[in-house]
């Protein structure tokens, strides 16, 4: 069975930084192209970023609203993917989802919550 | 790529055929999804690739377009489909569409 645990929300000051973990098992997490989706309290679905495995080069795309202060990384020996985010902001208020693939996402963490207040 | 969903919300009475539409700011072909998400939950995809029903959802759903131009269906609403429905788009970098609250009359 696929499962995705998320982990690592809080309340974050702004301007800090938090990282969130997403725990994997269930499946070759090497194999996978792992995502980070986000919502604001209230809001839409918004699409934070992903990373590709290996085999596509463990390249890494993001959202223009996050670019340059989030990163996401893998370590596929724990099949854990990771959000680290940096300089954060009150509107980077949300539950962070972590999801296998990109396209076609069939599976899903249960979401962190971060808040981000002074 | 800009994804413009409508209505933003609706009410309908249990039975009825409810739709919804999607339109992408430039060409997608037919790389679009849609989803179900109840309050406090992940997302549940229910159709991928514009018009394919996902494995083990009721038929009940629908989905049609290419292009720029997609729409939802559900043929008989059941109170159970009471959620906030999402369509996405993976031609290029992924984005989700405004979303549309549907709720019971």
């Amino acid at each position: 069975e696929v499962q995705l645990v998320e982990s690592g929300g809080g309340l974050v000051q702004p301007g800090r930084s938090l990282r969130l973990s997403c725990t994997a098992s269930g499946f070759t997490f090497a194999d996978y192209t792992m995502s980070w989706v986000r919502q604001a309290p209230g809001k839409g679905l918004e699409w934070v970023g992903f990373i590709r495995s290996k085999a596509y080069g463990g390249t890494t795309e993001y959202a223009a609203s996050v670019k340059g202060r989030f990163t996401i990384s893998r370590d596929d020996s724990k099949s854990i993917a990771y959000l680290q985010m940096n300089s954060l902001k009150t509107e980077d208020t949300a539950v962070y989802f972590c999801s296998r693939d990109w396209g076609r996402v069939v599976y899903w963490g249960q979401g962190t919550l971060v808040i981000v207040s002074s | 790529i800009q994804m413009t969903q409508s209505p933003s919300s609706l009410s309908a009475s249990v039975g009825d055929r409810v739709t919804i539409t999607c339109q992408a700011s430039q060409d997608i072909s037919k790389y679009l999804n849609w989803y179900q998400q109840k309050p406090g939950k992940a997302p549940n995809l229910l159709i991928y690739d514009a018009s394919n029903l996902e494995t083990g959802v009721p038929p009940r759903f629908s989905g049609s377009g290419s292009g720029t131009d997609f729409t939802f269906t559900i043929s008989s609403l059941q109170p159970e489909d009471i959620a906030t429905y999402y369509c996405q788009q993976y031609d290029n970098l992924p984005s989700f569409g405004g979303g549309t609250k549907v709720e019971i009359k």
